[in-house]
């Protein structure tokens, strides 16, 4: 069974600087995905990245990039320039194939983020 | 294009009762996926529906099931609600497989409270 843990239960940054968000994942499997989700309040959970493990260059997607250590079992994010629209919850998830054509994600505990003016 | 839609948004239920709830995919998409979300627990996988088939099943009672239609609407069903059924519902869609290589687009969920 795969497992996610993300260590740090609430963070908070200055607008503007830079936060890293850490995890790491426990899994036997050699292909998979990683992901970082952000649930604001209004709930509804939002794709922020994903990276293949296939792939050796670590993903970015403007401000957002994350630091994807295969042998270290480690996919941290990095948020710049934060954002008070970036105060959320943040998951990191795990996707492997489970059979039958289907893939199931595996979720963190959350990271509470809190963007400070 | 729409996204995802659940309904109901919030509903409260007492021990015992059954509750429905509903979830309508973006367009296109065939897999449906549905998630518990509990402070205690956090995020867990359900189960996955593809061309009304459930394909996947996570570690949860038989007191939880789901059917597709074929218009890839969804439905789950709690029955006999027990307190720690209280949680956010969330549902997904993707255009083929679960999440992978597929990227889930999420419902804003349903909060059920029971009493």
């Amino acid at each position: 069974a795969q497992t996610v843990t993300q260590s740090q239960p609430e963070m908070s940054v200055q607008e503007a600087e830079t936060v890293t968000l850490s995890c790491t994942y426990d899994t036997s499997e050699n292909n998979y995905y990683l992901f970082w989700y952000k649930q604001p309040p209004s709930r509804q959970m939002i794709l922020v990245i994903r990276q293949e493990a296939y792939k050796q260059q670590n993903a970015t997607e403007n401000r957002f990039s994350v630091n994807f250590q295969k042998a270290a079992k480690s996919f941290s994010l990095k948020i710049s320039d934060s954002q008070l629209g970036d105060t959320a919850m943040y998951f990191c998830a795990f996707a492997a194939y489970s059979g039958a054509g289907s893939y199931q994600l595996t979720f963190g505990k959350g990271t509470k983020l809190s963007v400070i003016p | 294009k729409a996204g995802v839609t659940q309904t109901p948004r919030y509903l409260i239920k007492t021990r015992g009762q059954q509750v429905t709830l509903s979830c309508s995919p973006i367009s296109g998409h065939r897999s449906v996926s549905w998630y518990q979300q509990t402070p205690g627990q956090g995020l867990q996988f359900l189960f996955e529906y593809f061309s009304e088939t459930q394909r996947n099943k996570g570690n949860f009672p038989g007191r939880f099931s789901g059917r597709q239609f074929s218009n890839s609407r969804s439905e789950m069903n709690v029955s006999t609600l027990e307190l720690g059924d209280s949680a956010l519902y969330l549902c997904a869609s993707s255009p083929s497989g679960g999440a992978g290589a597929n990227v889930l687009t999420f419902g804003a969920g349903s909060r059920l409270t029971v009493l």
